[in-house]
């Protein structure tokens, strides 16, 4: 069983496209993010939600909008995608505990912008 | 903004030597720090973490030391193996946001045969 899946896998689309990448944790797990890895493989947190509630939203364009229906969901979607978005969008989730706040990633979706 | 600093961006090692990564973080209240080994084209895993009270930690091969006066923490890996290939990011809990970990720039840890 995948802890955190994420779907896509893969993705390529053209500029100026809307594309969706859905996400589900079966962790049981409060807080939610979303970050980019990109070409040089820097790690950037985008979005972290809590309980469906946004408690983090890092200086991301507004063409990113993160939709958490559920606590277990959190849902990236993009609009008017441009070249500089290709990348690697994880998404994870964590819960606090006495040792710390593991974050468990998913797999990754690879968008790539043509 | 809060940051965190990590050294070398690439090391080489022979099978059976030590590797050393460093990081260096800003935010002086930080009171947990997780490493994260990433194989190529894979997800970040957790390896090992340790918490401001705590000054090392070992799991096997892999060791974590923290020095808090310095603000800095470092990751050793004893007997290298080539599977041990990979990106390695050290991470620093923001003490006054507990969701946000900022990660380091990451070291291509590469062990030859």
């Amino acid at each position: 069983d995948t802890a955190v899946s994420q779907t896509p896998k893969y993705l390529v689309t053209q500029m100026g496209n809307d594309k969706s990448i859905k996400c589900e944790q079966n962790l049981g797990h409060d807080t939610m993010y979303w970050y980019k890895q990109d070409s040089k493989k820097f790690l950037k947190i985008m979005f972290s939600y809590n309980n469906k509630e946004l408690i983090i939203n890092e200086t991301v364009p507004n063409r990113f909008s993160p939709k958490s229906p559920d606590k277990a969901h959190l849902n990236l979607h993009i609009n008017s995608l441009e070249l500089g978005d290709s990348a690697v969008y994880f998404c994870a989730s964590s819960h606090e505990t006495v040792a710390g706040n593991t974050i468990y990633f998913g797999e990754g979706s690879w968008l790539t912008v043509v | 903004g809060e940051n965190v600093e990590q050294h070398p961006s690439t090391l080489s090692v022979q099978e059976g030597d030590s590797a050393v990564i460093k990081c260096t973080y800003s935010d002086s209240a930080s009171n947990y720090f997780p490493w994260y080994k990433q194989e190529l084209g894979k997800r970040p895993q957790l390896i090992i973490d340790i918490r401001s009270n705590v000054g090392e930690k070992k799991d096997q091969r892999i060791a974590v030391t923290l020095n808090k006066t310095a603000k800095h923490f470092s990751l050793h890996i004893t007997e290298t193996q080539p599977e041990d290939s990979a990106v390695y990011f050290c991470a620093a809990r923001l003490s006054y946001n507990t969701d946000k970990l900022i990660f380091g720039t990451g070291t291509r840890l590469q062990v030859f045969p």
